[in-house]
């Protein structure tokens, strides 16, 4: 079986500091993983990918996330917060086989507010 | 290229009542996906389709139906609705060429029943 718990529902920060958004999943297989953002009455859409290349992942807008099987984590990251950040952030893993399907398991979601 | 779009953008359904969800995309993906997004939850696959004519059961089929008779369009239909049906649902496409996990998602489509 397949899960992914994103740790925090909702993350504040202030312009131009650091994000840390929590993702830990369990796989019994070698996992792919996602980044998907939503913003608001909008859309999700695909910040990044690790499907079992380089372990540190860049995606757009300046998003990065790292792969640690230790772990089992996919923390995503981004040096310097900016105001469009501000929306719903979902973990995503894919289900074992899903490659021919594309059946996701999403988390619950991550508020991202962003103070001025 | 429009994307995928959804129809309507917030519908309000009485309890029995029935109604169909439009979703349509002009990127010509083969497949094609409806999620519901409940309250501080994760999106959840009701159905999907990997091309016309063939379509299969996700995590939470039950009071939905679809059809898939064009690559164009994916319907999601409701016949006898439901409280438990308050949700906004979402479609989705994408490419068995390239990676069918990279989805695209519509904006959604807000549903109350009351």
């Amino acid at each position: 079986a397949q899960s992914v718990t994103q740790l925090d529902s909702h993350v504040s920060v202030s312009e131009g500091t650091p994000v840390l958004l929590r993702c830990n999943y369990s796989s019994s297989y070698s996992p792919s993983l996602f980044w998907y953002v939503q913003h608001p009455n909008k859309g999700l859409q695909l910040l990044l990918k690790y499907t079992s290349a380089a372990t540190l992942v860049k995606g757009i807008n300046g998003f990065e996330a790292e792969f640690k099987k230790s772990e089992t984590s996919f923390h995503l990251t981004k040096p310097s917060a900016h105001m469009s950040d501000a929306a719903e952030y979902f973990c995503v893993v894919s289900r074992s086989g899903s490659s021919n399907t594309g059946k996701l398991i999403f988390g619950q979601g991550t508020t991202l507010q962003v103070k001025p | 290229n429009a994307g995928v779009t959804q129809t309507p953008k917030f519908r309000i359904l009485k309890i029995g009542q029935s109604m169909t969800l439009q979703c349509t995309q002009d990127m010509n993906h083969n497949y094609m996906y409806w999620y519901r997004q409940d309250p501080g939850m994760g999106l959840k696959l009701i159905y999907y389709s990997v091309g016309a004519g063939i379509t299969d059961k996700g995590e939470v089929p039950n009071g939905y139906n679809v059809s898939r008779s064009t690559t164009e369009d994916f319907p999601l239909r409701l016949e006898l609705a439901a409280p438990s049906q308050t949700s906004v649902y979402f479609c989705a496409s994408s490419y068995s060429e390239r990676d069918p996990r990279t989805q695209y998602f519509g904006p959604g489509t807000r549903l109350l029943v009351l």
